[in-house]
């Protein structure tokens, strides 16, 4: 089955600085790839999601890369503010409405 | 409904005893998912369900745990003989028709928080 690898476990980034959080998938047949965050106590939340033909999406600060021949994905948020503090999930799927493989997490702390 | 709707919110149970958890998801998803999220933990996925195909239940940890759906509508998942690793966060998410042009992508509940004693 499929095994997503996320790294960093935890990422301490300055107010205003990037936060890139990058995972890896094993399944090459996997085509559609979420991001969730997850505030303390709150549920999962989808931000960005990316599909296997599509290089790159962007939507302000956020965006998320595929490489579909290395097989990862990563998730960079711009000009972060204390807001952006939480955990935040990849995931991989066959197809948009499947199963989802998720990544162990990053916590991201922005310190202002 | 407007959101995917879990009850009860927390449970403290004994050990040993059965529990039942509800989810009832976004009106119109076919595919409902269940999720386990121990304490700083990522999401362990336990039991899919697609419309009226055969659900996936590659995820459930042992034979204590089940999970029930009736068409498009509510699931349970029951754990019976309940142990203190049992207990976690147990996330229901729920999405849309396959090919269907709404945002694709989960849609999470805010969870049933499982205690163990």
């Amino acid at each position: 089955g499929e095994n997503v690898e996320q790294h960093p476990s935890t990422l301490s980034v300055q107010e205003g600085d990037s936060a890139v959080i990058k995972c890896t998938y094993s399944d090459s047949a996997s085509n559609y790839f979420p991001w969730y965050k997850q505030e303390l106590g709150k549920r999962p939340q989808l931000i960005i999601d990316i599909r296997s033909n599509v290089g790159e999406k962007k939507d302000q600060r956020i965006a998320v890369t595929l490489n579909k021949t290395a097989k990862h994905f990563s998730l960079h948020i711009t000009e972060t503010q204390p807001e952006d503090s939480a955990v935040y999930f990849c995931a991989a799927s066959k197809d948009s409405w499947g199963k989802l493989q998720f990544g162990a997490g990053t916590q991201v702390v922005v310190t202002p | 409904g407007a959101g995917v709707s879990q009850s009860p919110s927390n449970k403290v149970t004994e050990k040993g005893k059965d529990v039942e958890l509800r989810c009832d998801p976004i009106s119109g998803h076919t595919a409902l998912y269940w999720y386990r999220q121990r304490l700083g933990q990522g999401l362990e996925f336990l039991i899919y369900f697609q419309g009226n195909s055969a659900p996936d239940k590659s995820g459930l940890p042992s034979d204590r745990f089940s999970a029930e759906r009736t068409g498009e509508s509510v699931s349970t998942l029951t754990i019976q003989r309940t142990q203190q690793e049992d207990s976690a966060v147990y996330l229901c998410a729920s999405s849309p028709r396959a090919g269907t042009s709404t945002p694709y992508g989960y849609t999470f509940g805010s969870g049933t928080r499982l205690t163990v004693v």
